[in-house]
């Protein structure tokens, strides 16, 4: 399976701060399709997942323009350009690429 | 409006089955894809098993010998059921749509879970 390592596994911000999670894939996500099945999601506290970003870096109506995604291959990154208080809880990558589906550890971040 | 709601036991034995309803609303099991997810408490999530529009299933090997998905489209629900429960098993189960854009595999809405412990 391929495996998904976050980083940093927590982060701490204050308001207005940019901040960036790295998501390094054990295999590339580069279909053969030619297209790259990564995408972001967001799990606030008590909540369920939300999409943030699909396939690498298409932001999903309704998100707010401050989160982007970038990366290729092996190696992605989603920004926070300002972070709000309403962004607490933990990040998560997911690949569909490769069979099965798999999620990354996670990334936490707080508010200070 | 898209809704996808889990219905299911709080509880279950150990080595006995599960069984979880997601039925959905503002949409059609024979457009979307409907996947289940699970989480077990304060850990990550991990991929279950699909199934497809056309009614076709996918299953994460990992899970294959003991979990079954169907649906049922007359009542917009779509059903898990996994066999020989054991302890960490116990977890929260979603299910999610998966939208269907070309060049894109994403879910676009998800339930709010249904929480299963798995007690000896």
């Amino acid at each position: 399976d391929v495996v998904l390592t976050q980083t940093p596994p927590t982060l701490s911000a204050t308001i207005g701060q940019s901040v960036s999670i790295s998501c390094r894939s054990s295999q590339s996500l580069l279909d053969s399709d030619g297209d790259t099945y990564l995408n972001w999601l967001l799990q606030r506290p008590g909540q369920s997942p939300q999409l943030l970003i699909y396939s690498v870096s298409n932001v999903e109506s309704g998100v707010p323009n401050r989160f982007s995604g970038s990366g290729s291959e092996t190696d992605f990154t989603l920004k926070i350009s300002g972070v709000e208080a309403e962004d607490l809880g933990v990040y998560y990558c997911m690949q569909a690429t490769h069979a099965p589906l798999t999620f990354g550890s996670g990334t936490k971040l707080e508010i200070k | 409006q898209v809704q996808l709601k889990e219905t299911g036991p709080d509880l279950v034995q150990l080595t006995q089955t599960l069984s979880i309803t997601c039925t959905v609303s503002g949409f059609s099991l024979t457009t979307y894809n409907v996947h289940w997810v699970r989480q077990p408490p304060g850990k990550g999530l991990e991929w279950m098993g699909a199934m497809w529009n056309g009614g076709g299933t996918d299953y994460n090997s990992a899970f294959k010998s003991r979990l079954s998905i169907s649906r049922d489209t007359s009542k917009s629900q779509v059903f898990l059921k996994m066999n020989s429960l054991q302890t960490d098993d116990t977890a929260k189960y979603f299910c999610a749509r998966h939208r269907l854009v070309y060049g894109s595999y994403f879910f676009d809405y998800w339930g709010q879970g249904v929480m299963v412990t798995v007690s000896s």
